[in-house]
């Protein structure tokens, strides 16, 4: 079975630009996580997607955004890069969350490192 | 609000020798506890969970971790430790509350030495 996958491994781009970072989710699970990890700031989890729909978002600025198609594959963009934006991405999946349902583990990726120059 | 501790930056042990990862954590309700593990340049790997049940849970690679309630503990332990098992890891806590929905809280980590 064919793990949580994520593109490009590395990107880097200069201060100001924007990055789109792809994940495509475990065969069967409709639910995927960002969490961003930051020398210094440990795993932090940025947002949740399910079934299309953005269902959670932690303490990060709208330039943080994203989206999951049809397929639950799903895109990180961020915008107006900076320096600080430097981290190694992660994106997990999940089986469908509820809100009675919600002890399924998430299995992650390999990251992509963005470093911001 | 929901917040996970691990007090060890840094454990060393020998091979062969019993191996003890420390998390507490603090969540409104009941939590769901999760550990995972990170090789260099790599992704988490799940090692296992705690929802309810027996408290001592039984993972991949050997491992195992004991769920306190009392002392809001959920400590990873494995019997004889490997080389192999030098890594970066990870406790994880999230309760049934909206604002953790789908919201892994992770502690700090704890780096594993194991020396032939």
């Amino acid at each position: 079975e064919a793990g949580v996958t994520q593109s490009p491994t590395h990107l880097i781009k200069t201060r100001g630009q924007q990055a789109t970072l792809r994940c495509s989710p475990i065969s069967g699970h409709t639910s995927v996580y960002w969490y961003q990890q930051a020398l210094g700031l440990g795993l932090q989890f940025l947002l949740w997607y399910d079934e299309g729909e953005e269902r959670n978002r932690g303490n990060f600025p709208p330039r943080f955004s994203g989206r999951q198609f049809p397929n639950y594959s799903s895109e990180l963009n961020v915008n107006a890069l900076e320096l600080e934006d430097s981290a190694l991405y992660l994106c997990a999946s999940s089986l469908a969350g509820t809100r009675t349902t919600n002890s399924y583990e998430q299995y992650f990726g390999p990251g992509t490192r963005l470093t911001v120059t | 609000a929901q917040s996970v501790a691990q007090p060890e930056d840094q454990v060393n042990v020998a091979e062969g020798n019993p191996l003890t990862v420390k998390c507490t954590y603090s969540v409104s309700g009941n939590p769901y506890l999760f550990w995972y593990v990170q090789y260099p340049n790599r992704g988490l790997q799940f090692l296992l969970k705690y929802i309810t049940g027996d408290n001592l849970v039984k993972g991949s690679y050997g491992f195992e971790a004991e769920f306190n309630k009392s002392q809001t503990s959920f400590h990873l332990k494995k019997p004889s430790a490997l080389v192999s098992d030098s890594a970066l890891y990870f406790c994880a806590v999230r309760d049934g509350s909206t604002d953790s929905w789908g919201k892994l809280q992770f502690g700090a980590g704890t780096q594993v030495v194991v020396t032939p």
